[in-house]
């Protein structure tokens, strides 16, 4: 079963505005990480967060992570679009030597 | 680098065919994974392996097999196909577990 739920499942903006995608876990991780899809690629990883960490930046990226909730968000600013693709968030469970993806949420950013 | 590889792209298979999936990475990781990702899921994983020699199940196992033989090297195979492994098969690859994995561009397989 997925451990991570991404929120929303399908996000349309316009050129630059920011998109918020959120993702939920079920059980203790070791760190969460974000993946991008393009349609019909292989997933490219996108930032990687530790569970002693609190938030994150990558370029236009930021991740905040909120470990006592279950939760991590990625905010893309200034959205593209090449930033058209499927966002995925990947747990590393405690005790696991193995990812969990979550369902992912598709983002379309218009010109 | 070519980073990681698979072969084929695409492959039509009929009910009951066999098939094996390679996939190569030349990064040197110790950690390789197979993935099955049907239309508006994420990834399941099949199988992975910690090692040159070792394999183990991951969330779906069931209806294939692996191996690797060398280090470099990860082998899916399917021994009786079903319409239910119609998937998209991405392998992956990452130096240590937990850290982040390199995807190949996978491979789209139809089971008619």
């Amino acid at each position: 079963s997925q451990q991570g739920e991404e929120d929303p499942q399908a996000l349309s903006i316009q050129e630059g505005e920011n998109a918020t995608m959120n993702c939920s876990y079920k059980t203790s991780i070791n760190n969460l990480q974000w993946y991008r899809q393009n349609s019909g690629r292989g997933l490219v990883h996108l930032i990687l967060i530790r569970s002693n960490e609190r938030e994150k930046h990558s370029g236009r990226l930021r991740v905040t992570l909120d470990t006592s909730k279950k939760s991590s968000s990625l905010l893309i600013t200034a959205s593209r679009a090449a930033d058209t693709a499927s966002y995925f968030c990947a747990t590393d469970n405690t005790g696991f030597q193995k990812l969990v993806f979550g369902t992912g949420t598709r983002l379309l950013v218009s010109p | 680098n070519a980073g990681v590889t698979q072969t084929p792209k695409f492959r039509v298979l009929k009910t009951g065919q066999s098939m094996t999936l390679l996939c190569a990475q030349d990064m040197n990781h110790e950690y390789m994974y197979w993935y099955r990702q049907d239309p508006g899921m994420g990834l399941r994983l099949i199988h992975y392996s910690v090692g040159e020699g070792t394999t183990a199940k991951g969330e779906v196992p069931d209806g294939y097999n692996v191996s690797r033989l060398k280090k470099q090297n990860f082998l899916l195979g399917l021994e009786s196909a079903a319409p239910s492994q119609t998937s998209v098969y991405f392998c992956a690859s990452s130096t240590l577990a937990g850290n982040e994995q390199f995807f190949g561009p996978g491979t789209r397989l139809t089971v008619l």
